[in-house]
């Protein structure tokens, strides 16, 4: 069974940092594209960054690119998004997925940006 | 960024009718290998959202068949044949064909 496991949410006053962490599992991680989506309460779906196989290639939406970095360790098979200087408008669920096209999600985590 | 505009935004449907969602593209939405990168997802309120058809038509494993995706180019449309009561929730499609890729805005289906 495909398993994706968000972690590292939490509560950050808007300046700060985190680093939400995706445990993969039922699949050859290494093999695959990974992905992550937010959703701002209450509103639709976002997508954040995307990272290749072997690390080699990252893409960002422009409203995080210089803040937030996605990295990958295929042989814990792991993601992370570590996300600096956060603001406000970063408060959402936090969701990893697999592949380009997000064929598997995991739960999400949240995360709140708030003084 | 490629624009994704859904039509309509709520969608009110009798159990066992039918119910058909549209998703247009700015741009273009087949990529240099030949494939049309166009997903739509389901949400059900309180859950992660969940990948219904992938490539434009291809459904996913254990999505019923009711559910159908067509379309080419820029203009794309997700039908269910006759309408349940678990299918209630909001339908995103998605483009994977640019960066960044982008979702449509979202629609809701209730029960009418």
């Amino acid at each position: 069974e495909i398993q994706l496991v968000e972690s590292g949410g939490g509560l950050v006053q808007p300046g700060g940092s985190l680093r939400l962490s995706c445990a993969a599992s039922g699949f050859t991680f290494s093999t695959d594209w990974m992905s992550w989506v937010r959703q701002a309460p209450g509103k639709g779906l976002e997508w954040v960054a995307n990272i290749k196989e072997d690390g080699s290639e990252k893409y960002y939406v422009d409203s995080v690119k210089g803040r937030f970095t996605m990295s990958r360790d295929n042989t814990k098979n792991s993601l992370s998004l570590q996300m600096n200087s956060l603001r406000v408008e970063d408060t959402a669920v936090y969701y990893c997925a697999r592949y380009r096209s997000l064929g598997s999600w995991g739960q999400g985590t949240l995360v709140t940006v708030s003084s | 960024d490629v624009v994704m505009a859904q039509s309509p935004l709520s969608l009110p449907v009798t159990l066992g009718q039918p119910a058909s969602i549209s998703c247009r593209s700015s741009q273009s939405l087949v990529y240099s290998d030949g494939n049309t990168y166009l997903n739509w997802f389901q949400q059900r309120p309180g859950q992660s959202p969940r990948r219904l058809i992938y490539w434009v038509s291809n459904r996913d494993s254990g999505v019923p068949d009711r559910f159908s995706g067509s379309g080419s180019g820029t203009d794309f449309t997700l039908k269910i044949s006759r309408v349940e009561a678990e299918d209630v929730g909001v339908y995103y499609c998605m483009q994977g064909a640019h960066w960044p890729h982008t979702f449509g805005q979202g629609t809701k289906l209730e029960i009418k």
